[in-house]
């Protein structure tokens, strides 16, 4: 299954509220998850189930879709969200990710 | 809480077969539910999901890379080894292990990363 998000390079403000897109090539259900990777530090997850926030991530964060296309939401940026964002789907052998989306400042 | 840590050579030879280890803490890997990943990420570049073994013994590999790979535990060590054979300077990434639920279907606990290199 490939995922593709979008975009690959997004440029927003703090307080800006930025969605991002992963679309699957197949269906898979709201089998998908979400992982933030600040620069030189391990993903960290987000959310999973396409919509459910892990434990202590804050509520700015939102996610939803099902099927083949899926967004996160962060809805008032804050300093530390800048960061590269990745998709996983974990419907279907082997649990591929997206490409990573890149949140940089403007 | 849960933690792990990658360990490993940072360096290895093209054609030479490299060995990490995965130490957890927090969890048990013979509780029903629970698997734990590696993932890989070139410099640079996209997360790439490579290997699975569950709480039951149970494996799963990436087909791209399934020959070339192995992963096993030691449950009295808390560690999960991945064995990767026929290095290529390609294969040069950070290698990260991770804890994962089955009913929640995501990584939830990731290992700070190793990075390996495979130069002659």
């Amino acid at each position: 299954i490939h995922l593709t998000q979008s975009p690959s390079l997004l440029s927003a403000s703090v307080g800006d509220k930025v969605t991002i897109t992963c679309r699957a090539s197949q269906g898979i259900g709201r089998h998908l998850a979400w992982y933030q990777q600040r620069a030189g530090t391990a993903p960290k997850a987000l959310i999973y189930g396409a919509s459910t926030l892990q434990t202590g991530v804050p509520s700015r964060f939102s996610g939803s879709g099902s099927g083949t296309e899926f967004t996160l939401t962060i809805s008032s940026l804050q300093p530390e969200d800048f960061a590269t964002y990745h998709c996983q789907q974990i419907d279907d052998y082997p649990y591929t990710f997206g490409q990573g989306t890149k949140l940089e400042i403007k | 809480q849960i933690t792990l840590k990658e360990s490993g050579p940072a360096l290895v030879k093209p054609t030479q077969t490299l060995m990490l280890t995965c130490t957890f803490s927090g969890f048990s890997l013979t509780t029903r539910g629970v698997g734990v990943g590696w993932i890989r990420q070139p410099p640079g570049k996209a997360l790439e999901w490579l290997a699975l073994i569950y709480w039951d013994d149970d494996k799963r590999y990436s087909p791209s890379l399934e020959s070339r790979l192995t992963i096993t535990r030691d449950i009295s060590k808390n560690q999960v080894v991945l064995r990767m054979t026929n290095m290529d300077p390609v294969d040069t990434a950070t290698f990260y292990c991770a804890h994962f639920l089955l009913w929640s279907a995501y990584f939830d606990f990731w290992g700070p990363g190793t990075p390996v290199t495979v130069s002659s």
